[in-house]
């Protein structure tokens, strides 16, 4: 089964640190360009990252940017997610994504995480 | 930054109606790069339609979508019980991606 689960998520207090991580199975993990998302409480989905399929090119929301870096190891397929100087506006469910076809940039996400609350308080 | 509008924000229908739901777009989106995905309580979203109006896999033939440029259009021909949920437009033919506010399809 294709499947993406998250891991990590918790509470934590303004200015502290959380590395999230998505582990991959049931596809070949290093193809696909994988995302985050992340959805406040009653509100909406906000993209916050990509990364390619080699790990070479990263790319952030303009909300997260400076504060948060994405990376993978693709021999362990696994995605994470380094969260630095968190508010308390970063609290959300955080999914990852898969892009929807290899080695593609612009696709939809086909497959989702069941995600991973983070609480800053 | 691409702004999505959807309208309704909530749409209350019956079994069996047709629901249209609507996206617009702030600016183009490029090569029609525009999603449509549904979300349930409690759980992550799932991928509908693609590519403005391909159907993603196992989505039944009662989702459609259409739509270029700035308008799109998510139609769901005759409504069962099962697709009462949020959906979420999103573009992905530009950086920051970005998705709509959502339309809340819930039953009359």
């Amino acid at each position: 089964e294709v499947q993406l689960v998250e891991s990590g998520g918790g509470l934590v207090q303004p200015g502290g640190s959380l590395r999230l991580s998505c582990t991959a199975s049931g596809f070949t993990f290093s193809y696909y360009w994988l995302h985050w998302v992340r959805q406040a409480p009653g509100k909406g989905l906000v993209w916050v990252s990509l990364i390619n399929s080699d790990g070479s090119s990263p790319s952030y929301a303009d909300s997260v940017k400076g504060r948060f870096t994405i990376s993978r190891d693709n021999a362990e397929n696994t995605l994470y997610l380094h969260m630095n100087s968190l508010r308390a506006e970063d609290t959300a469910v955080y999914y990852c994504a898969r892009g929807r076809r290899a080695y593609t940039i612009q696709d939809a996400f086909d497959i989702w995480g069941q995600g991973t609350m983070v609480t800053v308080s | 930054e691409i702004v999505l509008r959807q309208s309704p924000g909530t749409l209350s229908l019956s079994p069996g109606e047709r629901a249209t739901l609507s996206c617009r777009a702030s600016q183009s989106v490029s090569s029609g790069y525009l999603a449509w995905y549904q979300q349930k309580p409690g759980q992550a979203p799932r991928l509908l339609i693609y590519g403005a109006s391909s159907r993603a896999a196992g989505i039944p033939d009662r989702f459609s979508g259409s739509g270029s440029g700035t308008d799109f259009t998510l139609t769901i021909s005759r409504l069962e019980p099962e697709d009462f949920a949020v959906f979420y437009c999103h573009q992905y033919g530009s950086s920051p991606y970005t998705f709509g506010q959502g339309t809340k399809l819930e039953i009359k």
